[in-house]
């Protein structure tokens, strides 16, 4: 079965804290894994995805095969950062349905 | 570019009647997505086209929704007749073809089912 897993809802941190939301998934295979966000009164869109191993807005994740999760990190967290976050997972093989987490709402506090 | 275009944004009917959401994808874009968002919870497929082919409808409830994507460009949602679990944020998503799994979504249509 596919399936993604944000255990926290809520997230709440002081500005220039660091951020870890949390992303465990299950999956037969190797799946791809993303981060999407979705800002106050704007559209879903993409963060950052694990073949990409790039930084977004200071944002980073790892793959962890081992423990299945793909937690996103920031060391330090701006007011700008508040949003919801979506963990999501795909096949590999080309354009597939993503698989999505419940999300967590950040809330960076000043 | 004006990215995916979806329209209404906001619809509110009584049970039982009928809605139509539509969808129009970033040019160039070969393959359309609808998903389902429910109040607190991530997007679910719906249905996923190639063109105007339907691959994946496995979590259509057929019974009442139906989808079409006739020219392989627009998409149209249907719900008939509506119920009121049908309440919801319906999301149409686009990418450029079977290769590339990035996604880009639109602003959704806010459906409320009375």
């Amino acid at each position: 079965a596919q399936r993604v897993t944000q255990p926290e809802k809520l997230l709440s941190v002081f500005k220039g804290a660091p951020v870890e939301l949390k992303c465990n998934y299950s999956y037969s295979g190797s799946p791809e894994l993303f981060w999407y966000v979705q800002y106050s009164r704007q559209r879903l869109q993409l963060l950052l995805r694990h073949i990409s191993r790039e930084s977004i807005k200071g944002f980073t994740a790892d793959l962890n095969k081992g423990e299945t999760s793909f937690h996103l990190k920031k060391p330090f967290a701006q007011e700008e950062d508040s949003a919801m976050y979506y963990c999501a997972l795909s096949g590999r093989q080309g354009a597939q349905k993503l698989v999505f987490g419940q999300g967590t709402r950040l809330t960076i506090n000043p | 570019e004006a990215g995916v275009v979806q329209s209404p944004r906001y619809k509110i009917i009584e049970k039982k009647q009928p809605v139509a959401f539509w969808c129009n994808p970033i040019s160039g874009h070969n393959t359309l997505y609808w998903y389902l968002q429910n109040l607190g919870q991530g997007p679910e497929l719906l249905i996923r086209y190639e063109n105007e082919e339907a691959v994946d409808d496995s979590q259509l409830p057929k019974d009442r929704f139906s989808a079409e994507r006739l020219k392989g460009v627009d998409s149209t949602l249907k719900i008939q007749p509506a119920e009121l679990g049908d309440s919801a944020v319906y999301l149409c998503a686009s990418s450029q073809n079977w290769r590339d799994n990035e996604q880009f979504f639109g602003p959704g249509t806010r459906l409320t089912v009375l």
